[in-house]
């Protein structure tokens, strides 16, 4: 299958400060990325849909000031979470659509103190 | 009614037996299914995916699909303690929408 990376795996950060997390298609162009959180022993849950060259497009109750989504190649997505409070302490997952199928990155843990 | 439903579980089989999964739809009009496993703290992994009514066997896993009754299903044959996850069924017509997701646990 296709191959999702994400950058990176894990991070800490301070309440208050910013974190940007990759993810890149690594064997075939991606015109369609998704973002994901996961709560633990919670189900997944959408954040938003990034096209290439377009804005994102957030689920409700998605704040998109706060997570920042640029999909600016057809490898590249990022997602930055702006002004991170530990409520926002979670596993964000990124997945790249290839036609039907979609394949998941590694995930990047995010801890905010 | 949820647009993708599963039952949570846990779901506890012994090694060996065959391990039943389910997943039943809403929309009428989807096109493409898949089984995805989720070992704790990683990410899913797409395990199968099935476009057409009936069976599909790779190795252990048969995914079987049935649209008619908006009904889709994985049969994890000869269960290890491995297989113990958590299995997403997601299905997919404009967009991919998820399960919440059936806890699997193979017991020695």
């Amino acid at each position: 299958g296709a191959v999702v990376s994400q950058h990176p795996s894990r991070v800490i950060c301070k309440s208050g400060t910013s974190v940007k997390i990759e993810c890149r298609s690594l064997d075939f162009q991606a015109t369609t990325m998704f973002w994901y959180r996961q709560f633990p022993k919670k189900s997944l849950m959408l954040m938003a849909t990034s096209n290439e060259g377009s804005k994102a497009t957030y689920e409700q109750g998605v704040e998109k000031d706060k997570f920042l989504i640029n999909h600016a190649s057809l490898t590249l997505s990022t997602l930055t979470v702006t002004s991170a409070h530990p409520e926002d302490s979670s596993f964000y997952i990124c997945s790249a659509s290839e036609g039907s199928e979609q394949y998941f990155g590694p995930g990047t843990r995010l801890t905010v103190t | 009614q949820k647009e993708v439903e599963q039952n949570s579980g846990p779901l506890s089989v012994p090694e060996g037996a065959i391990a039943s999964l389910n997943c039943t739809y809403s929309d009428r009009g989807s096109q493409s299914f898949f089984w995805y496993r989720q070992y704790s703290g990683k990410s899913p992994e797409l395990i199968m995916s099935i476009y057409s009514n009936g069976d599909k066997e790779d190795g252990r896993f048969t995914a079987q699909l049935n649209k008619a009754s908006q009904y889709v299903s994985l049969l994890i044959r000869d269960s290890q303690p491995s297989d113990s996850a958590t299995y997403l069924c997601a299905v997919n017509r404009d967009d991919m929408r998820f399960g919440a997701g059936t806890r699997l646990t193979v017991k020695p």
